[in-house]
């Protein structure tokens, strides 16, 4: 079955950065995309980007342009978010999600890493 | 960047009773690419609805989606006890780059 493992949570200081982690199993890694959403505490979801685990790919949301990386390490299936220059207000819980193969929402999910922005 | 709207808020309602959930876009959703998502407290988003209408693997019949261009709309037939969460709908671009946002929310509870 499809599982989407995602590393545990982090508590940065403003201005530091964060690598959040997301192992792909149940299906090939290299067929299909990971986007990730967000969601700050008590809000709604809010989409990052994705990348292609086939090319690498990107496609980011203009607000994070400049702060956020997307990779992959297709021997591991393992995806990662990078954010950079954190801030207060990105605290949240960072989702990976599988993109589907026919439009950019998730058909799986990851269970959601809190990362925690506090000085 | 296309804005959604999710009408109501919040809908209280009894199991057993039908939920109608309204999803309005700013403009036109190209090729109907909405999807509706299921989120429970302390949990991730689990998809309900692709393509406007389209159930995705293992979701019950009594969810449906419909809906074109700027008004779509998700029903839930009879509402169960595991049904009552927060009920998110997405737009998604046609094309790889294309941009994707989500609605606010509905909030469905027990009455």
């Amino acid at each position: 079955q499809v599982q989407l493992v995602q590393s545990g949570a982090e508590v940065k200081k403003p201005g530091a950065s964060v690598k959040v982690s997301c192992k792909a199993s149940g299906y090939t890694f290299t067929s299909y995309g990971i986007s990730w959403v967000r969601q700050a505490p008590g809000q709604g979801l809010e989409w990052m980007g994705w990348i292609s685990a086939y090319n690498g790919n990107t496609n980011y949301a203009q607000k994070l342009q400049g702060r956020v990386t997307m990779t992959t390490d297709t021997s591991t299936s393992t995806a990662y978010m990078e954010l950079r220059s954190l801030r207060s207000d990105d605290t949240a819980v960072y989702y990976c999600a599988r993109r589907s193969f026919y439009g950019d929402y998730g058909d799986y999910w990851g269970q959601g890493t809190l990362v925690t922005v506090s000085s | 960047e296309i804005v959604l709207t999710q009408s109501p808020g919040t809908l209280s309602l009894s199991p057993g009773e039908r939920a109608t959930l309204s999803c309005r876009a700013s403009q036109s959703v190209s090729s109907s690419y909405l999807a509706w998502y299921q989120q429970k407290p302390g949990q991730a988003p689990r998809l309900l609805i692709y393509g406007a209408s389209s159930r995705a693997t293992g979701i019950p019949d009594r969810f449906s989606g419909s809906g074109s261009g700027t008004d779509f709309t998700l029903t839930i037939s009879r509402l169960e006890p595991e049904d009552f969460a927060v009920y998110y709908c997405q737009q998604y671009g046609s094309s790889p780059r294309g941009g994707v946002t989500f609605g606010p929310g509905t909030k469905v509870d027990i009455k």
